[in-house]
């Protein structure tokens, strides 16, 4: 079984200050990780993904996530946040072999000038 | 490439109906999987298709169905539609063959709404 949890359902931040999206895993297999955007109206747009390469993954738009298997954490930052980082973002997990995801719950990240 | 395209985008229906949505895959993607998004539950796996069988499903109830085609494209089907499946519905579509874990690309949803 996997499962994952998104401990903020809103997180607020400043437009200039780091962004912090916390995210705990569970999964009986090795998993491969994913950061998901879903901004108002859209489909989902993959930003990241972890599959047991190197644990600190880079994204797109200058998002990054770090593996910790031995906190079953993929917490995902971003040193200065912008405007239009405003968004949902969904921590999905996906176990080895399979390709069903699970995903979190989302977090909305709100972001003010 | 083109990307994951989904028809129609918006459907109105009224309970007791059936509705069929489509999704066309990234061309040379086999796997399609849909999902269902509803602000209380979230985004939840339905089914997923490879090579024109199904080879997951989540625990949605046999109401909702799908089929794919020789050239990937996907349809969903759900039957005697009630209140709560107003929802968007994604689709995905992964190479993912195989068995590894492919990274799902997904379309910009059909947004049905049941009256």
């Amino acid at each position: 079984a996997q499962s994952v949890t998104q401990l903020d359902s809103h997180v607020s931040v400043s437009e200039g200050t780091p962004v912090l999206l916390r995210c705990n895993y569970s999964s009986s297999y090795s998993p491969s990780l994913f950061w998901y955007v879903q901004h108002p109206n859209k489909g989902l747009q993959l930003l990241l993904k972890y599959t047991s390469a190197a644990t600190l993954v880079k994204g797109i738009n200058g998002f990054e996530a770090e593996f910790k298997k031995s906190e079953t954490s993929f917490h995902l930052t971003k040193p200065s946040a912008h405007m239009s980082d405003a968004a949902e973002y969904f921590c999905v997990v996906s176990s080895s072999g399979y390709s069903t995801l699970t995903f979190g719950k989302g977090t909305m990240l709100l972001v003010s000038p | 490439k083109a990307g994951v395209t989904q028809t129609p985008r918006y459907l109105i229906k009224t309970r007791g109906q059936q509705v069929t949505l489509s999704c066309s895959p990234i061309s040379g993607h086999r796997s399609v999987s849909w999902y269902q998004q509803t602000p209380g539950q979230g985004l939840q796996f339905l089914f997923e298709y490879f090579s024109e069988t199904q080879r997951n499903k989540g625990n949605f109830p046999g109401r909702f169905s799908g089929r794919q085609f020789s050239n990937s494209r996907s349809e969903m089907n759900v039957s005697t539609l009630e209140l709560g499946d107003s929802a968007l519905y994604l689709c995905a579509s992964s190479t993912s063959g195989g068995g590894r874990v492919d990274t799902q690309y997904f379309g910009p949803g059909t947004r049905l709404t049941v009256l």
